[in-house]
């Protein structure tokens, strides 16, 4: 059985400009979440996509946007990259859009934005 | 809203003690979940321990268990006969079925000395 993977592991970009995270969920998993963590904090969620529509969304700003593939696979995208935004992005899969479903974390992308 | 507060940012104990974690929360709502989740220093973040908030019996896996005090929302961890591998960061988290939205305290960074 294979776990969830994320790609990259590491980025770095500058200020303005627009990055896409990738995410492959675990195997019979069809509900991928993804949450921020910033240094030294918890994580704080963004999103949530089940069976490819957006079932819950964190307190982000419109320039972060997702997607979720027929394969349940997913995208997180920021446009107009702030400072702030630099983080450690983890997506986590699930089965069933629901809350009590254990979510399966990734490792992890950690971006850098100068 | 819903808070999580770990008021513990930082704890040591020695190889075979027993330690435990606090985590306290806020809600108005009735029925919810509650979850323990670790994070090695390599980051990928794993379920420890869960508990549904309808069922008064502590739950317990294996040298993890928890007390629940629903009254008081409070949900503290127990790791009995502390391991190394034990060491990691560990995240009390909260859900009641919104998206599957988790929200999660700041973590505890638990150290274990051999």
């Amino acid at each position: 059985e294979t776990g969830v993977t994320q790609s990259p592991t590491h980025l770095i970009k500058t200020r303005g400009q627009q990055v896409t995270l990738r995410c492959s969920s675990q195997s019979g998993h069809n509900t991928v979440s993804w949450y921020q963590q910033a240094l030294g904090q918890g994580p704080q969620f963004i999103f949530q996509y089940y069976r490819e529509e957006e079932n819950g969304r964190g307190n982000f700003p419109p320039r972060f946007s997702g997607l979720q593939f027929p394969n349940y696979s997913s995208e997180l995208n920021v446009n107009a990259l702030e400072l702030d935004d630099s983080a450690l992005y983890l997506c986590a899969s699930s089965s069933g859009g629901g809350s009590y479903n254990e979510q399966f974390f990734g490792p992890g992308t950690r971006l850098t934005v100068l | 809203a819903q808070t999580v507060t770990q008021s513990q940012p930082e704890m040591s104990v020695q190889e075979a003690e027993t330690v435990t974690l606090s985590c306290t929360y806020d809600t108005s709502e009735s029925n919810y979940y509650l979850f323990w989740y670790k994070q090695p220093p390599s980051r990928q973040m794993i379920l420890v321990i869960r508990q549904e908030a309808y069922k008064q019996q502590n739950a317990t896996e294996n040298r993890f268990s928890v007390n629940f005090q629903k009254a008081a929302k409070s949900f503290s961890l127990k790791i009995s006969d502390s391991q190394l591998g034990d060491t990691a960061m560990y995240f009390c988290a909260f859900n009641y079925n919104q998206g599957g939205k988790l929200i999660f305290g700041q973590g505890t960074e638990l150290s274990v000395k051999p």
